[in-house]
């Protein structure tokens, strides 16, 4: 069936440095791909999409791009904040519409 | 303000106590789902609605019950808890037309423990 791998946590980065997560899915046909974000206390917030292959979603200074040919959506910022620490899910959405997530990326970013 | 809302937002219990967790979304969604989450395992989908009376089972669905009577609400209900289903219980409910869906909204979550 359908999966989502990302890289396991948490990732701990000072401020004003550059973020990446990883994130690859299998899937039969082209899933729309999704980031969310949890800050703590709170339920999941969508951050970014992409629906189709090479697109690229970008929100709040995060960016990912859909790339087929090597199945992932990396997630990625150039210069974090503090308040950007949270959990961060991809997920993959299939054709019944069920939302298929990652184990999650916990970040922490220092002062 | 469109949004989930889901209660109680915390909920302790004792083995075999039924208990309903409820779910109600104000934006007219039809597909409604609930998914529990776990340190590692990520988010599993439990029940799913495609709308009113329709419901299916999702990747973990056993020891749990959903009905949908009315559009707006999606509880949970479970029958008999153990101390395996204590975890965060997240609704969500999005918009579908035309074969399409146009994202999830999610509700708060529920951290339930079974004792």
């Amino acid at each position: 069936g359908n999966s989502v791998t990302q890289m396991e946590g948490p990732v701990t980065l000072s401020e004003e440095a550059f973020l990446t997560i990883n994130c690859t899915y299998t899937a039969t046909g082209y899933p729309s791909l999704f980031w969310y974000v949890q800050y703590p206390g709170e339920g999941l917030q969508l951050l970014l999409k992409a629906t189709k292959a090479d697109d690229k979603g970008s929100n709040k200074g995060f960016e990912a791009t859909y790339r087929k040919e090597t199945t992932s959506f990396h997630l990625e910022k150039g210069s974090v904040q503090v308040s950007d620490s949270a959990v961060y899910f991809c997920a993959s959405r299939d054709s019944s519409y069920k939302l298929i997530f990652g184990s999650g990326t916990r970040l922490l970013v220092r002062p | 303000e469109a949004q989930v809302t889901q209660n109680p937002r915390y909920l302790i219990t004792v083995t075999g106590k039924k208990l309903t967790v409820t779910c109600s979304q104000n934006m007219n969604h039809e597909y409604m789902s609930w998914y529990r989450q776990d340190p590692g395992l990520g988010l599993r989908q439990i029940y799913y609605s495609m709308n009113v009376e329709v419901t299916d089972k999702g990747d973990v669905p056993e020891g749990y019950k959903v009905s949908r009577k009315e559009k707006r609400n999606f509880p949970l209900i479970l029958e008999s808890p153990s101390p395996n289903q204590t975890s965060l219980y997240f609704c969500a409910s999005s918009l579908t037309r035309d074969g399409k869906n146009y994202g999830y909204t999610f509700g708060s979550g529920t951290r339930l423990t079974v004792v």
